[in-house]
C-alpha cells in the first residue's frame, strides 16, 4: 500500500467549529487530492494540489479550505463546519498525471458534526 | 461537465454466479477510465483501468472490463463470483491533461451469499 495516512480517522464536532483534517504521505508524490465520500454520490472531489502551495478547486469545494507547504502533507480545512459536512473524506495521491500513474487513496477520516 | 452512471446501486449474487456491472461515462472525447473497490471498512484499491489500446483490460483478482467506446461504457465483469468479492465498486473516468481529477460515479454495492 501506498504511504498515506490521514488524520484523525474519527472526528465528532459541533455545527460552527473549524476543523482540519491532515493527509501526509511518504511517497513524494507531487498530486494530492481531497474528496468527501456521501451515499448515493460516490466519491466528489473537494480541491487538488499540483505542487507545494499550488492548489485549486474541485467540484464541491464551497466551505472547504487547503493547504500545502510541504510536498509531504496536504491539510484540509472546514473553517465553520455545517451538518451537510457529516462525510467520509478520503486523500488521494498520484505521482504524475500520466494515465499510465494510479491514484492511491488513504484509509479515510470520518467527520460527523452534529 | 462530465458525469459517470453505475446503474445498479446494489446486487445480489450466490457465489460463482457471474457478474456484470454497468458503467457509463458522458465525454464524447478521450477518456481514461477506472474500477475502483471498496472493502468494508477499506479505502478504495485499484482494480483496473483503460487508457488506451486493448479496449479489453484485464484486473486484479479476475476481474475484468470492456471499453466499448461507440456506448460510452466501461463493465466490469467477472465470470464467477467469491463471497470475498463483497464490497463496494467504483466506476471513475479522467480527461487526460486534467490534473488526473476523477469522476466518480455512485457506486454499486455488491453482497455474495455463500
Amino acid at each position: 500500500d501506498a504511504g498515506i495516512t490521514q488524520s484523525p480517522r474519527h472526528k465528532v464536532t459541533e455545527t460552527g467549529t473549524p476543523v482540519t483534517l491532515r493527509c501526509h504521505q511518504t511517497e513524494n508524490h507531487r498530486y494530492m487530492y481531497w474528496y468527501r465520500q456521501d451515499p448515493g454520490h460516490g466519491l466528489r472531489l473537494i480541491h487538488y494540489s499540483y505542487g507545494v502551495k499550488d492548489t485549486d478547486k474541485g467540484e464541491v469545494s464551497d466551505g472547504y479550505s487547503v493547504s500545502r507547504s510541504k510536498t509531504e502533507d496536504f491539510l484540509l480545512t472546514l473553517e465553520s463546519a455545517t451538518s451537510s459536512q457529516t462525510s467520509v473524506y478520503f486523500c488521494a495521491i498520484s505521482e504524475s498525471v500520466e494515465p499510465t500513474d494510479t491514484q492511491y487513496f488513504g484509509p479515510g477520516t470520518r467527520l460527523t458534526v452534529l | 461537465a462530465q458525469s459517470v452512471s453505475q446503474h445498479n446501486h446494489h446486487v445480489i449474487l450466490s457465489e460463482a454466479a457471474s457478474l456484470e456491472l454497468g458503467c457509463n461515462y458522458s465525454y464524447g472525447g478521450t477518456v481514461n477510465l477506472f474500477w475502483y473497490v471498496q472493502y468494508p471498512g477499506q479505502h478504495l484499491q485499484l482494480l483496473l483501468k483503460y487508457f488506451s489500446g486493448d479496449p479489453l483490460v484485464k484486473g486484479i483478482k479476475g476481474f475484468e472490463a470492456e471499453f466499448i467506446k461507440s456506448k460510452f461504457s466501461f463493465n466490469l465483469r467477472k465470470p464467477s463470483v467469491q463471497w470475498s468479492d463483497t464490497a463496494e465498486y467504483f466506476c471513475a473516468v479522467n480527461e487526460p491533461g486534467g490534473y488526473n481529477k476523477l469522476i466518480f460515479g455512485a457506486g454499486t454495492r455488491l453482497a455474495v451469499h455463500p
